[in-house]
């Protein structure tokens, strides 16, 4: 069936350092896919997303990149701060119905940034 | 601008109760949802709505039921609650079948 895998589960970083948080999708149909932050509770919220007519996407600190041959993206953080901890979910979209293409998640990963 | 309000906020219900979450959105989008989150699984949908007056079944529908008779409002029901449905509950609605899903800051449901 329909899976995305998300690695790693946890991951700590100095702040200012790089983060980076890698998915892996089966279905080679999905063609968006959203990245979520999501802080203690909250819901999940939308950080980036990308197109798979696109290989790259960048919005200030953060960047998204896809590999559609390998069928995996990742989540890229520069000059991480504290207020970047938080639990990030990668997310894929799958065969649906009625105009809708349902997204499956990743398990998620815990960012905690240390002053 | 309140975007997606779920209520309540919390609930602890004892096995074999029934509930109804509420789900309203103020951005007049025509796609909602229903997922549920647990530990180390991420969020898996439960039922989902592409419009005022449909439902469909997504992931995880077992022992749930939901209505979509207004297009800002959707609602999700136990009829009978079991301890395998205490989870963390989230609504989502979205402009467009494929595209930005906005999330309410979830329910807490724990069952006895």
């Amino acid at each position: 069936g329909e899976n995305v895998e998300q690695h790693p589960s946890t991951l700590s970083v100095q702040e200012g350092d790089s983060a980076v948080i890698k998915c892996t999708y089966s279905d080679s149909a999905s063609n968006y896919f959203p990245w979520y932050k999501q802080e203690l509770g909250k819901g999940p919220q939308l950080i980036i997303d990308i197109r798979s007519n696109v290989g790259e996407k960048k919005d200030q600190r953060i960047a998204v990149t896809l590999n559609k041959t390998a069928k995996h993206f990742s989540l890229h953080i520069t000059e991480t701060q504290p207020e970047d901890s938080a639990v990030y979910f990668c997310a894929a979209s799958g065969r649906g119905s009625g105009g809708y293409n349902k997204l499956i998640f990743g398990a998620g990963t815990r960012l905690a940034v240390h002053p | 601008n309140a975007g997606v309000t779920q209520t309540p906020k919390f609930r602890v219900l004892k096995t074999g109760q029934s509930m109804t979450l509420l789900c309203a959105q103020d951005m007049n989008h025509e796609y909602m949802y229903w997922y549920r989150q647990d530990p180390g699984m991420g969020l898996r949908l439960i039922h989902y709505s592409v419009g005022e007056g449909t439902t469909a079944k997504g992931e995880v529908p077992d022992g749930y039921n939901v209505s979509r008779l207004k297009k800002q409002n959707f609602l999700l029901g136990l009829e009978s609650a079991a301890p395998s449905q205490t989870s963390v509950y989230f609504c989502a609605s979205s402009r467009r079948g494929m595209g930005p899903q906005h999330f309410g800051d979830g329910t807490r449901l724990s069952i006895l």
